[in-house]
């Protein structure tokens, strides 16, 4: 079984100043993992996805994640963030070919502050 | 626009109701994925369809079910409906094979009353 921690269910942050969501996974298995992010009234886009091969993930919008095997972590950070990226984020995991059967975190609620 | 497309786009029912919501899959897709998401809460799954088949399934009881079409659009039917049923329900598509992305709709937002 897998479960993902979202350690932080709301972060505001100043535009233009940097932000790190953190997200930790646990599992048994060997697992890849993602994060989405939703917009009000809408379903869900992908940032970002570790698959395997280097541990540092660049997505689009300017995110990037690093995966740590050792501390289970996968959080997601942004060097200067805007308005636009006010949203909720979630971090998910699932199981190599398994069609992508997520198992999500609860949620990080960014806000950003003109 | 991710070529997944879910119907109806908001829905109210009441509670003990049957209620059926549909997905069309991004063309080509060959698994449909459906997820509940709470208020408030990240996405649960539901189960997935694979060539018609149910191929997986999250914590939910068996009055959660569905179908899969040939065309591989999507069903998710739920009998007896509870208050606690009310959430956004989303589908996802993808290739079962390799490490392709998954596609979400927009969702059906639910309420039973």
């Amino acid at each position: 079984a897998q479960s993902v921690t979202q350690l932080d269910s709301q972060v505001p942050v100043f535009e233009e100043a940097p932000v790190e969501l953190r997200c930790n996974y646990s599992s048994s298995v060997s697992v890849y993992l993602f994060w989405y992010v939703q917009y009000p009234n809408q379903g869900l886009q992908l940032l970002l996805k570790y698959l395997s091969g280097s541990t540092l993930v660049k997505g689009i919008n300017g995110f990037e994640a690093e995966f740590n095997k050792s501390q289970t972590s996968f959080h997601l950070r942004k060097p200067s963030v805007h308005i636009s990226d006010t949203a909720e984020y979630f971090c998910a995991v699932s199981q190599p070919n398994t069609g992508n059967q997520f198992y999500f975190g609860t949620g990080t609620s960014l806000t950003v502050i003109p | 626009e991710t070529g997944v497309t879910q119907s109806p786009t908001h829905l109210i029912k009441t509670r003990g109701q049957q209620v059926t919501l549909r997905c069309s899959s991004q063309s080509g897709h060959n698994t449909v994925s459906w997820y509940q998401q709470a208020l408030g809460q990240g996405p649960q799954f539901i189960f997935q369809y694979y060539r018609e088949e149910e191929n997986g399934r999250g914590n939910f009881p068996p009055r959660f079910s569905g179908l899969q079409f040939p065309n591989y659009s999507s069903e998710l039917n739920v009998n007896a409906l509870e208050l606690d049923d009310s959430a956004l329900y989303l589908c996802a598509s993808s290739w079962v094979e390799g490490n392709t992305e998954a596609f979400f709709g927009q969702g059906t937002r639910l309420t039973v009353v």
